[in-house]
């Protein structure tokens, strides 16, 4: 059964540095997503994706994140200057044009 | 705004029992509904979802719920429960336009006693 894979499973980074994230949705799904979950909290959106553009963004996604599809397979998301309260772990999820989103197993995000 | 609550934080059953987790949504709209699991270090796992239609919807994993919109409700119910679906359970809520964004509630953390 296809999936979503997420790399790194773990990313530990100091404050101030830049990270990203990696996701590889499933081939034949249209819209990206990224959610995060601060430990101990509710799953929150971060930004949905299709046809190469942002639609939707939650107010957490700020000048600092950026999301893209740099080929055919892959969805990244970036951290430009990683702060402590970025600590999360982030899922990326996909679906067809109408249908539910499956979820990757996660990047768990330390910043130290 | 959208909102989605799960009143009940953890729940311990015993093996065998029944179960049902209580979910209940804030929307302006007839809205699509999930529940997914979250098994620790796993990511989230779709058990079902309700777009229309019956609104007794069956899952994986011998779940189901049924949605009721008097109540915006959306509880997850299972007959006999056994020890594997020891886990996180978060119910979600997106609109059904193309965007769909979700909203997850808090969780429950459901725990099976032997």
């Amino acid at each position: 059964e296809p999936e979503v894979t997420q790399t790194p499973s773990h990313q530990v980074t100091q404050m101030g540095q830049e990270v990203i994230l990696r996701c590889v949705p499933i081939s034949n799904h249209l819209y990206f997503y990224w959610y995060r979950q601060i430990l101990g909290q509710k799953v929150e959106f971060l930004v949905s994706f299709y046809n190469n553009e942002i639609s939707e963004k939650s107010e957490i996604f700020d000048d600092q994140f950026s999301v893209e599809r740099p080929d055919g397979s892959n969805f990244t998301l970036k951290i430009r200057s990683t702060k402590l309260e970025d600590s999360a772990m982030y899922f990326c999820a996909s679906r067809i044009i109408r249908g539910e989103q499956y979820f990757g197993p996660g990047t768990r995000l330390t910043v130290t | 705004a959208q909102s989605v609550t799960q009143p009940d934080i953890h729940i311990t059953v015993s093996e065998g029992a029944s179960l049902e987790l209580r979910c209940n949504y804030s929307y302006g709209a007839t809205p699509y509904l999930f529940w997914y699991v979250q098994s620790p270090g796993q990511g989230l796992q779709l058990l079902l979802k309700y777009f229309s239609g019956d609104t007794l919807v069956q899952g994986i994993k011998g779940f189901e719920a049924e949605f009721k919109r008097s109540q915006s409700s959306f509880n997850l119910r299972k007959p006999s429960v056994h020890w594997s679906d020891a886990a996180e359970y978060f119910c979600a809520v997106g609109p059904n336009n193309a965007g769909n964004m979700l909203t997850f509630g808090g969780g429950t953390r459901l725990m099976v006693k032997p």
